[in-house]
């Protein structure tokens, strides 16, 4: 069975940084693309970025909001993905999800998604 | 960047009824790069329809999507007790990601 389990996140203070982790297990990691995506509390679901596959240059995308600030990687001999946010506002304060994306360069709607971390961004 | 409108914002039901909720785009979206989804308090979304009409594995036959262009449809034949969550409209064609609708909150009449 699919499974996704975010990590790390917490309170930080405006300016800092945090790491946040998505492990997967029950299919080949390295086969998919992953996403991150995130919900402010009581509001929508925003689109952070996505990280390729290796065989499609492991290149990564982001949205305009987090573009310059966040990062994403990806290990894949651990089935690790990895969302680096650097210099935190408190507008980023929201549940991060990770998500499965498509094994090609097909564009898919997300099936799978972990049950999310919750970052607060307060001073 | 394509905005996702959705209406109504709050939609009140009794069990039993039928629930359409619309999803209107800013500009035209292709079909095959559309989807809903159901999320209820404290959980993660839950994928419905892809592809604007087919629904996702485990998705009941009381729900159907329809559309094209800039106009999308769910609808929901009969509502169940646990239909009853907030539904987002998604689209994945443009680049560089996906746009989500702001919701539609269903709610029990």
């Amino acid at each position: 069975e699919v499974q996704l389990v975010e990590s790390g996140g917490g309170w930080v203070q405006p300016g800092r940084s945090l790491r946040l982790s998505c492990t997967a297990s029950g299919f080949t990691f390295g086969d998919y693309a992953m996403s991150w995506f995130r919900q402010a509390p009581g509001k929508g679901l925003e689109w952070v970025g996505f990280i390729r596959r290796k065989p499609y240059g492991g290149t990564t995308e982001y949205a305009a909001s987090v573009k310059g600030r966040f990062t994403i990687s990806r290990d894949d001999s651990r089935s690790i993905a990895y969302l680096q946010m650097n210099s935190l506002k408190t507008e980023d304060t929201a549940v991060y999800y990770c998500t499965r994306d498509g094994s090609t360069m097909v564009r898919v709607a997300p099936v799978w998604w972990g049950q999310g971390t919750l970052v607060t961004v307060s001073s | 960047e394509i905005v996702l409108t959705q209406s109504p914002g709050t939609l009140s039901l009794s069990p039993g009824e039928r629930a359409t909720l619309s999803c209107r785009a800013s500009q035209s979206v292709s079909s095959t790069y559309f989807a809903w989804y159901q999320q209820k308090p404290g959980q993660a979304p839950r994928l419905l329809i892809y592809g604007a009409s087919s629904r996702a594995t485990g998705t009941p036959d009381r729900f159907s999507g329809s559309g094209s262009g800039t106009d999308f449809t769910l609808t929901i034949s009969r509502l169940e007790p646990e239909d009853f969550a907030v539904y987002y409209c998604q689209q994945y064609g443009s680049s560089p990601g996906y746009t989500f609708g702001q919701g539609t909150k269903l709610e029990i009449k």
